[in-house]
């Protein structure tokens, strides 16, 4: 069974500091680590996948990820915090072949306070 | 423009009236998903369909069925919704069933069961 850990349910940061949003999941195979990111009653928006290749993968809206095999972490990066960075993220986690698709971790609500 | 629709985005209902939500994608995508999203537990997968008449249980299937009897629509029924489905639901769909194409996700439904 594949499963998903976020262990923060609320980061704060200051604006212009750097964020980090925590991830770790387990799986058996080789893993698709995804990240999204939902703002107020609105869906979910792709940020950014790893499949395989280089471990920092660059996404949308200046967001990155750092692929850690050996720890199993897919920790949710980004240099310097806007405002506008507020809002709830999620991780999730596939892998090849799977028929079930993703399975999402419980969320982490990120507030960037000014 | 790609996208998924869902329909309707708010409803409220009693419980035991039969309610359907709706769900359609224009990208030909043929694996289809929906999931409910609660405070603290994430999105859980409730079914999710990998082609035309191919459907099969996520987590928390009870109490909802779906079907796809065309590829671009994916709708979720409640056959006598109870208040514990008070949730937010999405639909999701991806281009194939790999597990590497992460997903395309609709605005969602807020639905009260009362």
């Amino acid at each position: 069974a594949q499963s998903v850990a976020q262990p923060e349910d609320q980061v704060n940061v200051a604006e212009g500091n750097p964020l980090t949003v925590k991830c770790t999941y387990s799986v058996s195979g080789n893993p698709y680590l995804f990240w999204y990111v939902q703002y107020p009653n609105r869906g979910l928006q792709f940020l950014l996948k790893y499949i395989t290749g280089d471990n920092l993968v660059k996404g949308s809206y200046g967001f990155e990820a750092e692929f850690n095999k050996s720890q199993t972490s897919f920790h949710l990066k980004k240099p310097s915090a806007l405002v506008s960075d507020s809002a709830l993220y999620f991780c999730a986690v596939s892998f090849s072949g799977s028929a079930r698709q993703l399975t999402f971790g419980s969320g982490t609500q990120l507030t960037v306070l000014p | 423009e790609a996208q998924v629709t869902q329909n309707p985005r708010y409803l409220i209902t009693v419980t035991g009236k039969k309610l359907t939500v709706t769900c359609s994608q224009n990208m030909n995508h043929e694996y289809m998903s929906w999931y409910r999203q609660d405070p603290g537990l994430g999105l859980r997968q409730i079914y999710y369909s990998m082609n035309v008449e191919v459907t099969d249980k996520g987590d928390v299937p009870e109490g909802y069925k779906v079907s796809r009897k065309e590829k671009r629509n994916f709708p979720l029924i409640l056959e006598s919704p109870s208040p514990n489905q008070t949730s937010l639901y999405f639909c999701a769909s991806s281009l194939s069933g790999t597990g590497g194409d992460g997903y395309t996700f609709g605005s969602g439904t807020r639905l009260t069961v009362v």
